[in-house]
């Protein structure tokens, strides 16, 4: 069964800087792999999506994320965060060629400060 | 209006009593989910649909109940409430495998 590690509960990242959420998947298979943002009080929105080609898959709101099959891992970067970004973020893998829901990770909280 | 509407926003309910989460959607898809969020424990899938003739059960279907009315609707019933299933709840639909999901804004249920 897929199954999704991130590794990072919590991060704080000061306004204008860079950022990586980390995102860890186990599969057999080619995986779909996704990023999604939970702002407060509201609901999930698709930031960027992997299915195949390139590696390097650009997103919304300035979000990047690179598939790297060696590692088993779609880390999701920015370079330079906003006050907005402050959020939880959620990694989700589904199964290419398999008919089965997305299985989601416990999310990273996202904090920006001045 | 909203691709995905969930109703209530917001319940608060005693221990024991039957409720119902309710999903709609204007996106035309075949398939439809129920997530619960805890903090911590990221999103976990309670039950989902295929189409309107296919349910099938998710990680943590124990204490919930779902019903397929058409293609639009998908309601969540817990049967009878216990405080533990206080979370957020989500209802979420796409239009086919590795299709991003569409999530509603959630249900907050409380149990006390």
């Amino acid at each position: 069964a897929q199954s999704v590690t991130q590794p990072d509960i919590h991060i704080t990242v000061s306004e204008g800087a860079s950022l990586e959420l980390r995102c860890n998947y186990s599969y057999g298979a080619t995986p779909y792999l996704f990023w999604y943002v939970q702002s407060p009080g509201q609901g999930l929105q698709l930031l960027l999506k992997y299915f195949s080609g390139d590696t390097l898959v650009q997103g919304i709101k300035g979000f990047e994320a690179e598939f790297k099959r060696s590692q088993s891992s779609f880390n999701l970067r920015k370079p330079s965060v906003h006050w907005s970004d402050a959020a939880e973020y959620f990694c989700a893998v589904g199964p290419y060629g398999g008919n089965t829901p997305l299985v989601f990770g416990k999310g990273t909280r996202l904090s920006v400060i001045a | 209006d909203a691709d995905v509407t969930q109703t209530p926003r917001n319940r608060i309910t005693k221990t024991g009593k039957r409720i119902m989460l309710e999903c709609s959607q204007t996106k035309g898809h075949d398939r439809m989910y129920w997530y619960r969020q805890d903090p911590g424990l990221g999103l976990r899938l309670i039950y989902y649909s295929f189409d309107v003739k296919d349910i099938n059960k998710g990680e943590i279907s124990d204490g919930y109940s779902v019903s397929r009315q058409a293609q639009a609707k998908f309601s969540l019933s817990l049967e009878s409430a216990i405080p533990n299933q206080t979370a957020l709840y989500f209802c979420a639909t796409s239009a086919g495998q590795g299709a991003p999901y569409t999530f509603g804004s959630g249900t907050r249920l409380t149990v006390v």
